[in-house]
């Protein structure tokens, strides 16, 4: 089966360090895709960034970047210059390339509290 | 373009009562997702269409949860009735249907069972 582990129930950042959300996931599928997502009070789910298996080249968008450890299926989010508006709940998913499969995995969340 | 569209947002009903949440996805996509979250479950995948076809209802707790696509463009949720047990947060995503299949989100729906 495959699983979706973050074993980081809530973690805390001083506003401006850099804060890495771990994710490790069990699958047996060799081409993938890994999604972090940010949940923030408001609810609202919205894509943070977004990782192809068959890349090597770890995905980065501004302040967001990822470890993408494929051997080790480990999937990490980095938050560089954290800023309180970062204070979310964040969810690692996976999601097999199979053909026709479109379901998420998701990871049970870590919650980021960002501290002035 | 306006994203995945939920009503109501915010729905208190009593128990034995019949449940509507409702969805319209993006134009254009044609995979739709129901999931629901809880405290103690966390998000749960409900049931998943594809071309307006449910692909996966595993997800479905019971009898009592109904879900239809009609149309490209809405989709409902039903509780029948339904039990304090049901309350949650309930959201709807939809996405292209094409790798990678991006998932888009809608504000959800906070459901109260009394």
């Amino acid at each position: 089966a495959q699983t979706v582990t973050q074993s980081q129930p809530e973690m805390s950042v001083q506003e401006a360090e850099t804060v890495t959300l771990s994710c490790t996931y069990d699958t047996s599928e060799s081409n993938y895709y890994l999604f972090w997502y940010k949940q923030p009070p408001s609810r609202q789910m919205i894509l943070v960034i977004r990782q192809e298996a068959y890349k090597q080249q770890n995905a980065t968008e501004n302040r967001f970047s990822v470890n993408f450890q494929k051997a080790a299926k480990s999937f990490s989010l980095k938050i560089s210059d954290s800023q309180l508006g970062d204070t979310a709940m964040y969810f690692c998913a996976f999601r097999p390339a199979t053909s026709g499969t479109y379901k998420y995995i998701f990871g049970t969340g870590t919650r980021l509290k960002v501290l002035a | 373009d306006a994203g995945v569209i939920q009503s109501p947002r915010h729905e208190v009903t009593e128990m034995g009562q019949e449940v509507t949440l409702r969805c319209k996805p993006i134009s254009g996509h044609n995979s739709l997702f129901w999931y629901r979250q809880t405290m103690m479950r966390g998000l749960e995948l409900l049931i998943y269409f594809n071309n307006n076809v449910p692909i996966d209802d595993s997800g479905m707790p019971e009898d009592r949860f109904s879900a239809k696509m009609p149309n490209a463009s809405f989709s409902t949720l039903k509780i029948q009735p339904s039990e304090p047990r049901d309350s949650a947060v309930y959201f709807c995503a939809s996405s292209l249907g094409r790798d990678p299949n991006e998932q888009f989100f809608g504000p959800g729906t906070r459901l109260t069972v009394l």
